[in-house]
């Protein structure tokens, strides 16, 4: 069973409207959860940490369910722009190892 | 300031030839990471070091995969004798921190072995 699973999409949206994506991890013991982006042929740039408590940027909202083991992330007003694989990481708790999922690959249309 | 450095950014090898792949990592930053991507993946973890020591090689496919960090800084990371299944993106990142940190990733070297 892989670490962390994503589904791998594509999910394809109009401008303008909500989109969430889950993950899950088979790690318990996992400590840090983060959402990357990765644009066709570059590298995973970070978008947010995910803590606890979940949090906000913007137009974007990352939540943790540590008893269900996943995490979610939720673009609204979605742009153009947002069109990319969005990546699922979670570091074990020995804090040197990462595991990224598949990525889920989001399409945003005019 | 600048940011991950990679070079090569391509690399075509033949079957069983060396290469050797680098990694300028952030001016100051402890952490540094080698991750292999194939097509249509996520990034998989390959060895970690914190300065110069090596702390995690579990994620070396092989002995032909060999990384090392002599002075903390710059990165190589060598692969004997390629097989066509090593053809994959190579990442590299680095981290101003040594635990539950962010990770800043360079452009990655793409290996084609043929």
């Amino acid at each position: 069973r892989k670490e962390v699973e994503q589904d791998p999409g594509p999910f394809n949206v109009p401008e303008g409207a909500t989109v969430a994506f889950n993950c899950t991890y088979s790690n318990s013991a996992s400590q840090s959860f983060f959402w990357y982006r990765q644009d066709c042929r570059k590298e995973p740039k970070l978008l947010m940490s995910v803590y606890s408590s979940g949090n906000e940027d913007g137009r974007f909202t990352a939540q943790l369910n540590r008893a269900s083991q996943y995490i979610s992330l939720l673009i609204r007003d979605s742009k153009l722009s947002d069109s990319a694989t969005y990546l699922c990481v979670v570091n074990k708790i020995n804090f040197n190892k990462f595991y990224f999922g598949s990525g889920t690959k989001l399409n945003v249309k005019p | 300031g600048a940011g991950v450095s990679q070079s090569p950014r391509y690399k075509v090898a033949k079957r069983g030839q060396d290469v050797a792949l680098r990694c300028d990592p952030i001016s100051g930053h402890v952490s540094l990471f080698w991750y292999q991507q194939a097509l249509g993946q996520g990034p998989e973890f390959l060895t970690y070091f914190q300065n110069e020591a090596q702390l995690d090689k579990s994620g070396l496919p092989s002995d032909r995969f060999f990384a090392e960090r002599p002075e903390g800084s710059v990165s190589t990371l060598k692969i004997q004798r390629t097989q066509q299944e090593d053809s994959a993106v190579y990442l590299c990142a680095s981290s101003p921190r040594t635990s539950g940190y962010e990770q800043y990733f360079g452009p990655g070297t793409r290996l084609t072995v043929t």
